[in-house]
């Protein structure tokens, strides 16, 4: 099956600074990536759809400004947490979309968790 | 926003029974997806319903849904120790759409 990395799987960080999640497709290309964030014990909220080569839609709620992605080629998307502050500390989560026989299936990272001190 | 409601929130058996998951949804929908999340790690993929299916069956996995009723149901049978996990139901309007998440059923499975 298609696999979908995530770097790094934890990070811890300084309140006000700046912190940038990869998210790859190994072994296929994806045009569309869509972000998800998690919080303890409670379900996934989708916080924005990835377009290689376009500008990101956001949810609504969802800063654009506050979390920028980046979708610059077919396997890599990036997702940059700026000026993260405490409340931002989260599980984030990617996944990538792929055709298969004219069939979407999604395939998710394994995810990265952030802790903002 | 949230799409799906799962109820129960929590369920906690014995290992060789059998857990059953409901989950319900506001829109018409594409397709209906389970997946299962160990405590921590990344979603894994259990199994895909179209609109147009009523019931699907995986190894031990038996997934029914119903449109009139917008809810659909999830059934592990003869549970074990290792299903352990939270289970979450997320609906697609869109073929390849993105997918909104319910909230999640906290399935324990003592040996």
């Amino acid at each position: 099956g298609a696999v979908v990395s995530q770097h790094p799987s934890r990070v811890i960080c300084k309140s006000g600074t700046s912190v940038k999640i990869e998210c790859r497709s190994l072994d296929f290309q994806a045009t569309t990536m869509f972000w998800y964030r998690q919080f303890p014990k409670q379900s996934l909220m989708l916080m924005a759809t990835s377009n290689e080569g376009s500008k990101a839609t956001y949810e609504q709620g969802v800063e654009k400004d506050k979390f920028l992605i980046n979708h610059a080629s077919l396997t890599l998307s990036t997702l940059t947490v700026t000026s993260a502050h405490p409340e931002d500390s989260s599980f984030y989560i990617c996944s990538a979309r792929v055709t298969s026989g004219g069939r979407y299936e999604q395939f998710f990272g394994p995810g990265t968790r952030l802790t903002v001190l | 926003s949230q799409q799906g409601e799962e109820d129960p929130q929590a369920l906690s058996i014995q290992e060789g029974e059998n857990a059953t998951m409901n989950c319900s949804y506001k829109t018409s929908i594409n397709n209906l997806q389970w997946y299962r999340q160990n405590s921590g790690r990344g979603l894994v993929h259990l199994i895909l319903i179209r609109s147009n299916e009523r019931e699907k069956h995986s190894g031990r996995l038996r997934v029914t849904l119903d449109t009139s009723k917008k809810s659909s149901s999830l059934l592990i049978t003869a549970s074990r120790a290792a299903d352990t996990a939270s289970y979450f139901c997320a609906t697609a309007i869109n073929q390849g759409g993105k997918l909104i998440f319910g909230q999640g059923t906290e399935l324990s499975v003592k040996p």
